[in-house]
């Protein structure tokens, strides 16, 4: 699977939009981008994918150039609970054979009143 | 549903001590995963299984077993524990939407191994 790279950290305002970038220019024709997030001592906690198309669901959109080497994670009105590590992931569509999810560190957003 | 639910939530071992960590998932999902996290690390795979009966390693399996005997439960085992397991371990589960998987976790168990 493609490696990612995401700054370490980000900081947010409440209220406002987090936008958190995520580079994958290796990426290959039929891999997806996964977001998770991890609020802190919980288990990771699916967000959204994607594949070539921008995607909205009621926690998060994904934004994907059209060359897909980058995405851009938007949580439209920050909260504190929104505080957590994101992980972008990288992994190959299940019709090339299962692959398992590889987490690198990921971004720790911090929400502020 | 419940969703992925492990057991215990927390625990204590010896050195040298053997238990088994638990885990169900009542969505009949596939593909069902265990990982462990150390403190400030992203999680690391030890075994997966891609349905009943069907079980592979993962990036970390020393020190632990795992089977599958139904879809619903991956119980992972710890054979003779040692102070290097002291972990997070999280068992997810996933299915396919599409082309891709969603996955979901559980709760996780806190392992400390003295």
């Amino acid at each position: 699977d493609a490696k990612t790279t995401q700054p370490p950290s980000m900081d947010c305002a409440e209220g406002r939009a987090a936008n958190l970038p995520c580079n994958h220019s290796t990426i290959s024709g039929n891999e997806y981008v996964y977001w998770y997030r991890q609020i802190h001592s919980q288990g990771p906690q699916y967000i959204i994918h994607g594949l070539k198309n921008n995607e909205t669901n009621e926690m998060a959109s994904l934004i994907i150039t059209e060359d897909r080497k980058s995405s851009t994670l938007i949580l439209p009105h920050a909260t504190l609970r929104d505080t957590a590590v994101y992980y972008c992931i990288v992994r190959v569509a299940w019709d090339s054979g299962y692959s398992t999810l590889t987490f690198g560190k990921g971004t720790m957003l911090l929400v502020s009143p | 549903n419940a969703g992925v639910t492990q057991t215990p939530k927390f625990q204590v071992l010896k050195t040298g001590q053997s238990m088994t960590l638990q885990c169900a998932q009542d969505m009949n999902h596939e593909y069902m995963s265990w990982y462990r996290q150390d403190p400030g690390m992203g999680l690391r795979l030890i075994h997966y299984s891609v349905g009943a009966g069907i079980t592979d390693q993962g990036e970390v399996p020393n020190g632990y077993n795992v089977s599958r005997s139904t879809t619903e439960d991956f119980p992972l085992r710890l054979l003779s524990a040692a102070p290097s397991q002291t972990s997070v371990y999280f068992c997810a589960s996933s299915h396919r939407q599409g082309g891709a998987y969603e996955q979901y976790f559980g709760p996780g168990t806190r392992l400390t191994v003295t």
